[in-house]
C-alpha cells in the first residue's frame, strides 16, 4: 500500500541533543513537507521541498534542518538550537507542489526531558 | 497575512443530531480551501477541496460548502465514528506551497 511512513512514533531527548525524524513516502510525490502541531494551535510549516536537492524554509524553520537527497525521503533534524522542541511532528507529501491535497504520515511525538 | 478561524472549538452531539462546523478565512486570493479529519494521535486525513464560492462537495454524512468568506462542514445524522478533530486550511495566492491551518473543531458524537 502506498503511503507515508514516519519513525519513530515516540522519541525522548535530553536537552542539548540533536534528533532526526525519518519520513519516507512511496507515493511518487514530488513535494514533501514538515509540520509541527502543538495543543491549541494550528499546524505550522517548518520546511518544504518541491524537488530533490531543493528545500525552502517555512514559518518556523529556526532550530530545524532538513535534506532531500532522494525523492522518497525527507528527514527532519531537530537541533539543540530549537528552544521548545516538544511537539507532534507531521510529515506530508503532495503530488502537486501547491501544498493543497496533502497526504500525512502518522506523526512523531518528540518529548524533551 | 492569511487567517483561518474555526468555530466552535468543540462540539458535542448525540448520534443522529445534525450540525455544522464553521471555517472563516481571510486571504489575499483564495487558491483553495481544504478540510481534513484528524483522529487522536494520528496524522490528518484529507476530506475535501473547494476552489470557488458556491462549490459543494459531499462524502457520506459530510458536506462541505464555500462562500467568499467562510466554509461550512455539514454533518448529517452523525455516528460515533465521526468523532474527530476537523481541520480547515487555505492556500492563498501569496505562496504556492504553504497552507494556513485553523486550530480545528473537536467533534464528539455520543451514542
Amino acid at each position: 500500500d502506498g503511503g507515508i511512513t514516519q519513525s519513530p512514533k515516540y522519541l525522548f531527548r535530553k536537552e542539548g541533543q540533536n534528533v532526526t525524524l525519518s519520513c519516507e513516502q512511496n507515493l511518487n510525490h514530488d513535494a514533501m513537507y514538515w509540520y509541527r502541531q502543538d495543543p491549541g494551535q494550528g499546524l505550522r510549516l517548518i520546511y518544504y521541498s518541491q524537488i530533490v536537492n531543493d528545500f525552502q524554509k517555512g514559518d518556523i524553520a529556526e532550530g530545524y534542518s532538513v535534506s532531500r537527497e532522494k525523492k522518497e525521503s525527507f528527514p527532519l533534524t531537530v537541533t539543540s538550537a530549537q528552544k521548545n522542541p516538544t511537539a507532534f511532528y507531521l510529515c506530508a507529501s503532495s503530488q502537486r507542489g501547491d501544498g493543497g491535497e496533502l497526504f500525512f504520515g502518522e506523526g512523531s511525538r518528540l518529548t524533551v526531558l | 497575512e492569511d487567517q483561518v478561524t474555526q468555530s466552535p472549538e468543540a462540539l458535542r452531539l448525540q448520534e443522529g443530531e445534525s450540525s455544522s462546523l464553521n471555517c472563516s478565512y481571510t486571504v489575499s486570493g483564495l487558491r483553495g480551501l481544504f478540510w481534513y479529519r484528524q483522529d487522536p494521535g494520528k496524522g490528518p486525513e484529507f476530506l475535501f477541496t473547494l476552489y470557488s464560492a458556491g462549490e459543494e462537495k459531499e462524502k457520506e454524512r459530510l458536506k462541505a460548502t464555500l462562500t467568499k468568506k467562510e466554509s461550512f462542514l455539514h454533518i448529517t445524522a452523525p455516528k460515533p465514528e465521526d468523532s474527530a478533530t476537523y481541520l480547515c486550511a487555505v492556500n492563498s495566492g501569496g505562496s504556492n506551497y504553504k497552507l494556513t491551518f485553523g486550530k480545528g473543531t473537536l467533534l464528539t458524537v455520543n451514542p
